[in-house]
Order: structure tokens, then sequence, then C-alpha cells
């Protein structure tokens, strides 16, 4: 079993459409925990870094984390086909634990 | 530099070349971090450097893999003698300490034929 899991997707919303991404974790030990964007055929871009549990927001991203439940999710608002990519969960003691990442795709 | 920087963006191996993908970080950035990203998986961890200390390798696949970061700056990831399970995208990540927001460069595709 890997330390972070991650639905794959793929993921297709219509415009506007509120997108619901989530983690879940095994390792009690981490403490960070972040949200990647990967465009096709580019590296990984950071779009959300918490500490804790509970909810942290960036104009339309809104990340939360339940430690207790070992869970985090990312929400994106007002979705824009520019969010099309990969949005990978990643987990932090001093390295970074990735999920496979899901694919999500929002059309125009 | 105002990011991660990685060279080449592209290689091409003939299986049993040995190759050397290149990572600059951003400046003053003490941790570096290299990752295996196989197509339609995550990142995979492969080692960590704290300035020119290489703290972790655990994740090196084979004794074909070898990092070194001399001076603390440049990184370069050393494959020998490449098999075809070693295609893959390398991404080099930094940071300021190890538990800090990691920046990733935009990764070399390594593709063995």
């Amino acid at each position: 079993q890997k330390e972070v899991e991650q639905d794959p997707g793929p993921l297709s919303v219509p415009e506007g459409a509120i997108v619901s991404l989530n983690c879940t974790y095994s390792n009690s030990a981490f403490q960070y925990f972040m949200w990647y964007r990967q465009y096709s055929r580019k590296g990984p871009e950071l779009l959300m870094y918490t500490y804790s549990s509970g909810n942290k927001e960036d104009g339309r991203f809104t990340a939360q984390v339940d430690k207790s439940s070992k869970y985090i999710s990312l929400f994106i608002r007002d979705s824009q086909p520019s969010d099309s990519a990969t949005y990978l969960c990643a987990m932090n003691d001093y390295k970074l634990s990735f999920g496979a990442g899901t694919t999500v795709t929002v059309r125009a | 530099g105002a990011g991660v920087s990685q060279s080449p963006r592209y290689k091409v191996a003939k299986r049993g070349q040995d190759v050397a993908l290149r990572c600059d970080p951003i400046s003053g950035h003490v941790s570096l971090f290299w990752y295996q990203q196989a197509l339609g998986q995550g990142p995979e961890f492969l080692t960590y450097f704290q300035n020119e200390a290489q703290l972790d390798k655990s994740g090196l696949p084979s004794d074909r893999f070898f990092a070194e970061r001399p001076e603390g700056s440049v990184s370069t990831l050393k494959i020998q003698r490449t098999q075809q399970e070693d295609s893959a995208v390398y991404l080099c990540a930094s940071s300021l300490y190890a538990a800090a927001e990691a920046f990733f460069g935009q990764g070399t595709r390594l593709t063995v034929v």
C-alpha cells in the first residue's frame, strides 16, 4: 500500500463548476501538506502549502487538512479551462511523498 | 536565476549508454531533491542533498544511479548503463531548508531505446 493514495481520475467538469480533489495518507509523521499543479510536459508548480489541520484559502482555491482522518482536500471554485491540468497532493517529513495525481479537464 | 533549471530537457539514450542530467537550483537554497516520475504517476523520491552532503539516497533504484552536488549548488544525476525501465521524467527540486516549500524544475525526459 502506498503512503499517499489519490484517485487518478480523470475528472471532467464544465466551466464554472467546483472541482473537488482529495487524498488519504497513512504516515502520521507527515506535518506539511501541499497541492501541486502540473501541466503537460512541465514540472509541478506549488499551489497550496499548509501545516496544520483546518482550511486555507487562496483566491479560488481552498485546501483542507484533517489530520485525525489522514485526509486532505483541494477545492477549486469557478473552474476555468486554464485549470485543466494534473493535480498532485504531496506530504512532507523532509522529502515529498506524492499521490498519483488527478487529471482534471474543465470544458468551456 | 529565477527558478530551478534542468538540462537537457530531453535526452534519448541507447540502452547501455551512460547519461548525466544537470540541475541548477534556486540560489541560496540549501536543500536539493531528485525525483523520478513515470508516465501517469506522481514523482517518486530518489535522493536528497543538504548543501554538498547527500543525506538520503534511499530512493535510488540501483547502483547504476549516482548523484552529486560537490559545491553545494549545481547537482548532477548520473545513470550508468541505461535500461529501458529508466525511461521517465527526472525532476529536480530545491528549497530553503528541508521542510520548506519545494520548487521544481521542468524536468528532463529520458527515453532509453
